[in-house]
């Protein structure tokens, strides 16, 4: 069975202020890694889908990067904007389900 | 339409009663799954289709939930006999033909249960 662990739960950030959330996997055969942005309220929101180990994408002040036990969400001088709950998800290589983890709730405060 | 709508946006029942909450997927999709997502965390995988069948239902709790897709499009989860535990937000989403390569879910805002 898929599992994704979300590290950490929550984490308070001034602007301005970088860091990373972690996401930790096991599947059988990985068909995408998937990074969702969910505001309260609100469903996933997509970002990014990553394929294969050293691949790196980017999106404003996010980037995501993947090896092939984790991937990282790098948050680069964030903005009140960016508080959000962040989901990661792994598609496995016989399956089109996602199966995601709980979440890293970011909040940034001005 | 635009994207993955969802109705009712807010559902208040009795434990015991029955419930449906409806999928209207983006056009054009011919994938749909539901997902479950309680307070603080991930969702939680239920049921996908592919066109009208059930492509994997492993997801669902019990038999109290079932879920159709008639015509190919719109979807309806049914719960019966619900309980507090069911308490959650439901998401739907859809995506475009299931391929060899990932395919991206697009989600609905989600119908919020609550069984008293």
């Amino acid at each position: 069975e898929d599992q994704v662990t979300q590290s950490p739960e929550a984490l308070r950030l001034q602007e301005g202020e970088s860091s990373s959330l972690n996401c930790s996997y096991t599947v059988s055969g990985l068909r995408g890694l998937f990074w969702y942005r969910q505001d309260p309220g609100k469903g996933p929101e997509f970002l990014f889908t990553l394929y294969s180990a050293g691949e790196e994408k980017e999106k404003e002040r996010l980037k995501a990067t993947l090896t092939k036990k984790e991937s990282f969400l790098h948050i680069t001088a964030p903005k009140p904007e960016d508080s959000a709950t962040y989901l990661c998800a792994v598609q496995g290589s016989n399956d089109y389900k996602l199966s995601f983890g709980a979440g890293t709730t970011v909040t940034v405060r001005a | 339409g635009a994207g993955v709508s969802q109705t009712p946006s807010n559902k208040v029942t009795e434990k015991g009663k029955y419930v449906e909450l409806r999928c209207d997927p983006i056009s054009g999709h011919t994938a749909l799954y539901w997902y479950r997502q309680s307070l603080g965390q991930g969702p939680e995988f239920l049921i996908y289709f592919q066109g009208t069948g059930a492509a994997d239902d492993s997801g669902l709790p019990n038999d109290r939930f079932f879920a159709v897709r008639p015509e190919g499009s719109v979807s309806t989860l049914k719960i019966q006999r619900t309980e507090r535990g069911d308490s959650a937000v439901y998401l739907c989403a859809s995506s475009l033909t299931l391929g060899i390569g990932a395919n991206v879910l697009t989600f609905g805002a989600g119908s919020r249960l609550t069984v008293l």
